[in-house]
């Protein structure tokens, strides 16, 4: 069975500081997504991850793939209030058993 | 104006009720989702469209039909509502590069 777990699951912390999402998978993936969503919004896309060693960076958010610890990571640097939000991560095996299993979200909270 | 849109954005409705939630897109993409999503539990996958003849289930497609009448749109019914698929309902669409482009969402609840 296919889990997604991600942690932590809210996460506060001081503007300027570091700090990284895990996301954590159980079996083989296709892709894995990171997306972003705001309180009463929708979701939107940040990363796609395709394949073993991807990294992908964008401003301050820069999201990498080990596939074969079955593991992401979405890595905060010099954190702004701006990037507060819910952090989601997704496994996309819709191509071997119609599956995308979203993990829970990271609920971010950066403190001024 | 929006590349993925959902109508409607909310809803109530009484148990035993026939509802649809239609979603369109000017992308041009060939695949289509739909997802649910309740508090604390993330977004879970109802049915996804390759394309307009390509129709898959699904992580919890039970209660729930589609029809993709177009490449532009995609529905979801719910042929008779019950109170636990009260939930945002978001649509989604991908196309090369696997961005995934979700609508606003349609709030919807069941008495």
């Amino acid at each position: 069975e296919l889990k997604v777990e991600q942690n932590p699951l809210f996460l506060s912390m001081q503007e300027g500081k570091n700090y990284t999402i895990y996301c954590n998978y159980s079996t083989t993936s296709d892709r894995l997504y990171w997306y972003r969503q705001d309180p009463g919004k929708s979701l939107e896309s940040l990363f796609v991850l395709l394949s073993n060693g991807a990294v992908k960076q964008e401003g301050r958010l820069m999201a990498s793939l080990d596939t074969k610890a079955r593991l992401s990571t979405l890595h905060i640097t010099a954190a702004v209030h701006d990037l507060s939000a819910t952090y989601f991560c997704a496994v996309d095996r819709s191509n071997r058993d119609d599956k995308i299993i979203f993990g829970k979200g990271t609920r971010l909270h950066i403190l001024p | 104006d929006a590349d993925v849109t959902q109508t409607p954005r909310n809803r109530i409705t009484k148990t035993g009720k026939r509802i649809m939630l239609e979603c369109s897109q000017t992308k041009g993409h060939d695949r289509m989702y739909w997802y649910r999503q309740d508090p604390g539990l993330g977004l879970r996958l109802i049915y996804y469209s390759f394309d307009v003849k390509d129709i898959n289930k699904g992580e919890i497609s039970d209660g729930y039909s589609v029809s993709r009448q177009a490449q532009a749109k995609f529905s979801l019914s719910l042929e008779s509502a019950i109170p636990n698929q009260t939930a945002l309902y978001f649509c989604a669409t991908s196309g090369p590069g696997d961005t995934q482009y979700f609508g606003p969402g349609t709030r919807l609840t069941v008495l």
